[in-house]
């Protein structure tokens, strides 16, 4: 779905390093979220914001923070990245009023490996 | 805490056979129930989804679910699988978590299809 679009793709960095990964939206849904994927865990909730003032943490925001700089952007920022963030992160959209609220679209995923 | 539960977590069949996923949640009240699909290097897209009424849900792609309160449960299932379906399924529902419905993800299960 080109319409949710993640940079970079992949990244490997070293530990203590800041990241930030992007995310951008032309579906203009009021909703966005950030999940990281690990194998065997499913996706769980780091962040999601519901406009552009409103921000929430979700299941494991601890060592991520986020920022909503516009409707169609929502960054997520490792400030002092260390091994067990290594994952793959997606970002979400949803609409208010279509999607019940719920991450109906996804970008197609940034692979993080910290050394 | 609410949980989602999907007790195979690899699956392998040949094409033509039939298939049904099982997932299990643990929340008691009300739920909105959805089953996501991850085709190889893509991202998440969604297949089906429940909120009320018919608990017999029909999906993209010939997938179907259902929903049965009194066992918790909202299997997947499909009659006739094709060597396209190889992908990674998720279970997912909704837990209510300070007036947002935060979707809680199963850990998946990866379906490998043989010609």
């Amino acid at each position: 779905d080109a319409d949710v679009t993640q940079t970079p793709r992949n990244r490997i960095t070293k530990t203590g390093k800041r990241i930030m990964l992007e995310c951008s939206q032309t579906k203009g849904h009021d909703r966005m979220y950030w999940y990281r994927q690990d194998p065997g865990l499913g996706l769980q909730l780091i962040y999601y914001s519901f406009d552009v003032k409103d921000i929430n943490k979700g299941e494991i925001s601890d060592g991520y923070s986020v920022s909503r700089q516009a409707q169609a952007k929502f960054s997520l920022s490792l400030e002092s990245a260390i091994p067990n963030q290594t994952a793959l992160y997606f970002c979400a959209t949803s609409d208010l009023f279509r999607d019940s609220n719920q991450p109906q679209h996804f970008g197609d995923g940034t692979r993080l490996s910290i050394l | 805490a609410q949980s989602v539960s999907q007790h195979n977590h690899h699956v392998i069949l040949s094409e033509a056979a039939s298939l049904e996923l099982g997932c299990n949640y643990s929340y008691g009240g009300t739920v909105n129930l959805f089953w996501y699909v991850q085709y190889p290097g893509q991202h998440l897209q969604l297949l089906l989804k429940y909120f009320s009424g018919d608990p017999l849900v029909k999906g993209i792609k010939g997938f179907e679910a259902e929903f049965i309160k009194s066992k918790f449960s909202f299997n997947l299932r499909k009659p006739s699988v094709q060597w396209s379906d190889t992908a990674e399924y998720f279970c997912a529902v909704t837990s209510l978590s300070g007036g947002y419905n935060k979707l809680i993800f199963g850990a998946g299960t990866r379906l490998a299809v043989h010609p």
